[in-house]
Order: C-alpha cells, then sequence, then structure tokens
C-alpha cells in the first residue's frame, strides 16, 4: 500500500531563516506530488504541484519554492522566512491517471517568531 | 465567485441526528469529486468520492447534481466521533489539482 511521509511535524523558526520541508512517497510511480498551506482556521491553499521529476507549478507567487529531485520526493524551501509563511503545511499525492484523489501527509505546523 | 463554497458552520446536532452538507461549484467541467474530513490539527483525510450515480458508504451519503453543480453529504445516525470539518474537493486542470472549499464544521453533542 501507499504512504505518504512528511517531517517535521512542528517546527519554530526565526524571520529571515531558511526552511526546508521533505515530503516522501512509497508504494507508488510517478505520482503527482502537491504542497498545500492552511493557515489558521482557513482552507487549503495549493502553493506547487509536480506532474515529474524537476517539473514544479507554482499556483501562487510567494517567498516559496519546491522541487523534485527524486520520483517520489518533494522539497519545500525558502531562503528567507517571514511572520506571514507561518502555516500548516501540508504535502499530498495522488495517482497520475484517472480521477483520483489526493492523500495528504501528516503535515508540518510552522511557526515564525 | 468562489471556485468551491461551503457553508462553514458551525452545524451543532445531537447525537443520532441527520445532518447534510452542501458545496457548490463554478466549473462546469469538473470531473472529480470528493469530500473529506479534518480533525482539529491533524491533515484532511479521504471520507469518500463522489460518483454521478451517488454513493452510500455506511451513513455516509454523498451525491452530485451536475444541473445545479453542486455535492452533498448526508450523515445519518450522527456519532460523537463525527464531530469534525469536513472538506469538499473539486478537479481543475490536467494535474488532477483540486480546489478544495472552506469547510463545514459539524459538532455533534450528546
Amino acid at each position: 500500500s501507499q504512504t505518504i511521509h512528511q517531517w517535521p511535524a512542528t517546527l519554530v523558526q526565526p524571520v529571515g531563516s531558511p526552511l526546508s520541508l521533505e515530503c516522501t512517497v512509497e508504494g507508488t510511480s510517478n505520482p503527482n506530488l502537491y504542497w498545500y498551506r492552511q493557515a489558521a482556521g482557513r482552507g487549503l491553499q495549493l502553493l506547487f504541484y509536480s506532474v515529474g521529476i524537476g517539473q514544479i507549478s507554482s499556483e501562487v507567487p510567494q517567498n516559496l519554492s519546491a522541487s523534485r529531485p527524486q520520483d517520489r520526493q518533494f522539497i519545500l524551501s525558502s531562503k528567507k522566512l517571514l511572520l506571514s509563511d507561518s502555516g500548516f503545511y501540508l504535502c499530498a499525492w495522488s495517482e497520475n491517471s484517472g480521477n483520483q484523489p489526493q492523500h495528504f501527509g501528516d503535515g508540518t505546523r510552522l511557526s515564525i517568531l | 465567485r468562489k471556485e468551491v463554497e461551503q457553508d462553514p458552520g458551525p452545524f451543532n446536532v445531537p447525537e443520532g441526528a441527520t445532518v447534510a452538507f452542501n458545496c457548490t461549484y463554478s466549473n462546469s467541467a469538473s470531473q472529480s469529486f470528493f469530500w473529506y474530513r479534518q480533525d482539529c490539527r491533524k491533515e484532511p483525510k479521504l471520507l469518500m468520492s463522489v460518483y454521478s450515480s451517488g454513493n452510500e458508504d455506511g451513513r455516509f451519503t454523498a451525491q452530485l447534481n451536475r444541473a445545479s453543480q453542486y455535492i452533498s453529504l448526508l450523515i445519518r445516525d450522527s456519532k460523537l466521533s463525527d464531530s469534525a470539518t469536513y472538506l469538499c474537493a473539486v478537479n481543475r486542470g490536467s494535474a488532477r489539482q483540486l480546489t478544495f472549499g472552506s469547510g463545514t464544521q459539524l459538532t455533534v453533542l450528546p
């Protein structure tokens, strides 16, 4: 069966520091991968998605970037964090064919001080 | 108009009640529809897919109305453990992107 791992679970970072969140998927090949952010009490905002290695699409302009160095690895990064980057970051995957749902990792709760 | 809209609630219902949520979507070309459940400070978890013919899973029934562009979720015989936020999701684009509603909060009271 497929599993998705996301870490760390919580992170506290000072303003201006770099960020790297990692997500890996097991049990499937060539999945679609997604990064979302959910602000407190708000809906899910799609940040990036990827349909293959090295292929990244950005949904909204922002202080973040994403990379997919391997088929089942998706990384969310920032060079300098802003206070507004605080939130709950979720990685998700889906099969790349058919009308398939997305499945989420446990999420990373990021607090910027 | 938002791509996907839900009544945020909260819905406070007694145990055993039947409760229904609707979710409207604006893109008539959407093909995939899902309901997710999200517990407080947790990730969304897939509750069920929504098929054109409607589908049922135990106490949960999901339906799609393409003409009026909405999906619905019916929960019968509500349990305390059903308390959560329910998110609808509608696909868009070729990469299976989903647009999520902001969620409807349900609290089942003893």
